[in-house]
């Protein structure tokens, strides 16, 4: 079975603070994704990866940045955490090619007070 | 920007009925795909459908697609209870390596 994990479920940090939220698939994906999931506007893309050391900007990069060092592993970091990005954040990654299904992690609920 | 927009946004049903749930999209697709999601948690993929099909089953699932429409639809038959959850259909573009983009989702909750 594939799996995609996350570093954690629920994460609670103060305005200000860097946010780090690992990602981590066992699958030799290829491609990776980092979107965020808030009520009355569904999933919306902030970046994604298609290999190692390469990212491309999704619907709404500002005030995020990734990192892909490994194949395995996608990192999202929030600079500097701002109450606005108070979400729920989705990791999904996906074999190369134009009919796969993604694979989700459970999700990280980042509250930022 | 989101290509996929389902429809009703919200269903209520008795357990025992068919749901019926509709996306439409606006540019030419190689597939489209459905996911659930349960409350909180990640989303889990239910079907994948090609643009050269016309309709899919899998279990209590049938999902059909009209590529001249521009819309798919999934039918779930006799609903469970378990089936409260959250559906969105997902497209991709013609283009090689091209990302999914997911709709708001449909709320669907099946009453015992």
């Amino acid at each position: 079975d594939v799996k995609v994990t996350q570093s954690s479920r629920y994460l609670v940090k103060r305005t200000g603070e860097k946010v780090f939220l690992e990602c981590v698939q066992d699958m030799d994906h290829e491609n990776m994704f980092w979107y965020r999931q808030d009520p009355g506007l569904g999933l919306r893309l902030i970046y994604f990866s298609y290999d190692v050391k390469m990212k491309e900007k999704g619907d709404i990069p500002e005030g995020y940045s990734v990192s892909r060092e490994k194949k395995e592993r996608f990192s999202l970091i929030l600079e500097s955490a701002s109450t606005n990005q108070t979400s729920m954040y989705l990791c999904a990654s996906i074999r190369a090619g134009p009919a796969y299904e993604q694979y989700f992690g459970p999700g990280t609920r980042l509250t930022v007070t | 920007s989101q290509q996929g927009e389902e429809d009703p946004q919200a269903l209520s049903i008795q357990e025992g009925e068919n749901a019926t749930m509709n996306c439409s999209y606006k540019t030419s697709i190689n597939n489209l795909q459905w996911y659930r999601q349960n409350s909180g948690r990640g989303l889990v993929h239910l079907i994948l459908i090609r643009s050269n099909e016309r309709e899919k089953h899998s279990g209590r699932l049938r999902v059909t697609l009209d590529t001249s429409k521009k819309s798919s639809s999934l039918l779930i038959t006799a609903s469970r209870a378990a089936d409260t959850a959250s559906y969105f259909c997902a497209t991709d573009g013609t283009g090689a390596n091209s990302k999914l983009t997911f709709g708001k989702g449909i709320t669907l909750s099946v009453r015992p």
